[in-house]
């Protein structure tokens, strides 16, 4: 059973430019949810997606975008990328029939560095 | 506005000893405290989560405990083994109202000695 998987692993960009992020969830599962993880931070929220629509977004600007495709794989969209943007991108899926999505499984994550 | 404070940010426990992580929050809407254990490269893990309708529960060496009334909860883990030497994050969620991000802390480094 294939857990969460992210792609690619290891990124680096320029500032400016745009990035595409891909996450496959869990088998089974329906939901997924992105988080950005700066250098020694906890995760933080950007948004979720469910039926292919963004549920729930965190405090970041519309620069970050996303989607979700018919078989539940996800991107994660940045555009005009700026030096802060450089951190540990992580995707977890999630059962939306489980109580409140709790059980959270992460991938291992896409780590984007900003020149 | 930091809504979920961990401490210590690191912390060294020998072999056997019981390792203590805190975090206090400040929304009192948050109703869902999972703790997760990362290890380098690699996601988050779900640890063990506790609901504020109990005061402590266990899963094997790993204990959760929890003060409504304080705004704390707590992870301890008993025996410690080098093996659990990872970065844990306490996490907290508001299910109400569609909410479903989780709101985590800085992380505490966990080194543990043989």
């Amino acid at each position: 059973d294939a857990g969460v998987t992210q792609s690619p692993t290891h990124l680096i960009k320029t500032r400016g430019q745009q990035v595409t992020l891909r996450c496959s969830p869990k088998s089974g599962h329906d939901t997924v949810s992105w988080y950005q993880q700066a250098l020694g931070q906890g995760p933080q929220f950007i948004f979720q997606y469910y039926e292919e629509e963004e549920r729930q977004r965190g405090n970041f600007p519309d620069r970050f975008s996303g989607h979700q495709f018919p078989n539940y794989s996800s991107e994660l969209n940045v555009n005009a990328l700026l030096l802060g943007d450089s951190a540990l991108y992580l995707c977890a899926s999630s059962l939306s029939s489980l109580l409140r999505n709790e059980k959270l499984f992460f991938g291992s994550g896409t780590q984007l560095s900003v020149l | 506005q930091q809504q979920v404070k961990q401490s210590p940010q690191s912390l060294i426990v020998q072999k056997g000893g019981i390792s203590i992580i805190n975090c206090a929050y400040e929304n009192t809407a948050f109703d869902y405290f999972p703790w997760y254990q990362q290890f380098p490269g690699k996601g988050p893990a779900l640890l063990i989560a506790i609901r504020p309708d109990v005061s402590e529960k266990k899963e094997g060496r790993f204990t959760i405990s929890f003060n409504k009334s304080a705004k704390q909860f707590s992870l301890h883990i008993m025996d410690s083994q080098p093996g659990d030497s990872a970065t844990y994050f306490c996490a907290a969620r508001n299910s109400g109202g569609g909410a479903d991000g989780l709101t985590f802390g800085k992380g505490t480094h966990l080194i543990i000695q043989p």
